[in-house]
């Protein structure tokens, strides 16, 4: 049982560029989130969706885009990389079940140069 | 708005012996829901512990357990008998239980916790 796959692990973009993070999960989950993690500090939520072609901004979206087309699959598109976007990406699943935690990919590190 | 502080940017431990990990919530929700993670210096988040707002009972998972004080707004996490291995930076998060449509299910975290256990 894979969980939460995120891919790639590290990238390095160079300003300007764009770039898909993609997250996937087998666990069946109807919720879905995309995080930043920029140094010494916690998740931030820039995405998230409740199930299939159902998304909505979290508190820091702009830049990014997402879709659901499928329960497993949920890619976050970056558009024109800015250096303020270099960060970790986590990618995290849950139930809809109020005491159940999410689940995290192992992130991705970027770096915008 | 929903807040999580976590006012120990770091915290040393000797191994062996217990810690406490303070986190003060903000919330105007009846129902939520609190959550503690590890994070590694590997990087991953590691779900530790839950607690609901309406368990009369302080939550605990092994060597962890959770000092909920609801009319304090706090969740500390305790720590017992350290290992060199919980060294990490540790994360206290908050959601809404009550299910209202989208935007439901969502974590707050706070900025973190370093500790650091001392052999």
């Amino acid at each position: 049982n894979a969980g939460v796959t995120q891919t790639p692990k590290f990238r390095i973009l160079k300003i300007g560029q764009s770039m898909t993070l993609q997250c996937a999960q087998d666990m069946n989950h109807n919720y879905m989130y995309w995080y930043r993690q920029d140094p010494g500090m916690g998740l931030k939520l820039i995405y998230y969706s409740v199930g299939a072609g159902i998304t909505d901004k979290g508190e820091v979206p702009n830049g990014y885009n997402v879709s659901r087309s499928t329960t497993e699959d949920f890619p976050l598109r970056l558009e024109l990389a800015a250096p303020s976007q270099t960060s970790v990406y986590f990618c995290a699943s849950s139930p809809r079940v109020s005491n159940q935690p999410q689940h995290f990919g192992d992130g991705t590190r970027l770096s915008i140069l | 708005a929903q807040k999580i502080t976590q006012t120990q940017p770091g915290m040393f431990v000797q191994e062996k012996e217990a810690v406490t990990l303070d986190c003060t919530y903000d919330t105007s929700d009846q129902s939520y829901g609190l959550f503690w993670y590890k994070q590694p210096s590997s990087g991953e988040m590691i779900f530790l512990i839950y607690q609901g707002s309406y368990d009369e009972q302080n939550a605990t998972e092994g060597r962890y357990s959770l000092n909920f004080q609801k009319a304090r707004k706090s969740a500390n996490l305790v720590i017992s008998a350290s290992q060199l291995g919980d060294s990490a930076m540790y994360f206290c998060a908050m959601r809404e239980e009550a299910y209202s449509g989208a935007g439901s299910y969502q974590l707050t975290f706070g900025k973190g916790t370093k500790l650091s256990v001392i052999p």
